[in-house]
């Protein structure tokens, strides 16, 4: 079964507006820790922000915001204020835990946000 | 800071050749990771080095050896690969804390090497 599920298929949004991309995930942990990561065509992963299983607050880092909803098991990452250098793949992962060696960071299947002019 | 190197940032080479690829970082983070991408696709866990032992090898053939001299630099030795092994490959690392949640541990990336075997 699938851990981190991404949907979406390829998104567009205006410059300047803002755009959620979602992201639901399944786990019988209570302790989890969640991630949102930017590639763009360069290839670099750039990690963008986290949330916590027990964190009570959404995260927020600059124009990026977690929309997260535990009850409903998902992360959605908004971006306030799209601009042209968001244009990216965008990944949703998940890092469960488990005593013993590292726990991994499970990826969704990403999705290509462009932003147009 | 959070930079994460890798060298080189383009390889190319034949199903003969022995080539390394190398990642280093200097944040004193304890655990290093190598992953394999695929275009459009998500990164693919390879290995895992913690507290510079190789704590996972996610079943990855042998013709890539993971190499971990000290806790700051990784390497990914390869020899006789196949066309289909030609992706982007990146190094990440991470802080590893001892003790209390590791879920909280972010991974931070470097820029990848572009491999091609032809």
């Amino acid at each position: 079964a699938q851990k981190i599920t991404q949907t979406q298929p390829g998104m567009f949004v205006q410059e300047k507006e803002a755009v959620t991309l979602d992201c639901t995930y399944d786990t019988s942990d209570q302790s989890y820790g969640l991630f949102w990561y930017k590639q763009p065509s360069s290839g670099e992963m750039i990690f963008l922000i986290y949330q916590g299983s027990y964190d009570e607050q959404n995260a927020t880092e600059g124009r990026y915001s977690l929309n997260f909803q535990k009850a409903r098991k998902s992360a959605n990452l908004v971006i306030s204020a799209s601009q042209l250098g968001d244009s990216a793949m965008y990944f949703c992962a998940m890092r469960e835990f488990f005593t013993g060696a590292n726990s991994k960071l499970t990826f969704g299947k990403g999705i290509t946000l462009s932003v147009r002019p | 800071d959070t930079e994460v190197t890798q060298t080189p940032k383009h390889l190319v080479m034949g199903m003969t050749n022995k080539k390394s690829l190398k990642c280093e970082q200097h944040m004193g983070h304890r655990a290093m990771y190598w992953y394999k991408q695929k275009a459009k696709k998500p990164p693919e866990l390879m290995f895992v080095y913690s507290y510079e032992k190789l704590s996972i090898n996610e079943s990855v053939p042998s013709r890539f050896s993971p190499e971990c001299p000290n806790s700051s630099l990784l390497n990914l030795h390869l020899h006789a690969l196949q066309p289909e092994d030609s992706a982007l490959y990146l190094c990440a690392s991470s802080q590893e804390p001892s003790g209390g949640s590791p879920y909280t541990d972010t991974q931070y990336f470097g820029p990848g090497t572009r491999l091609t075997v032809l």
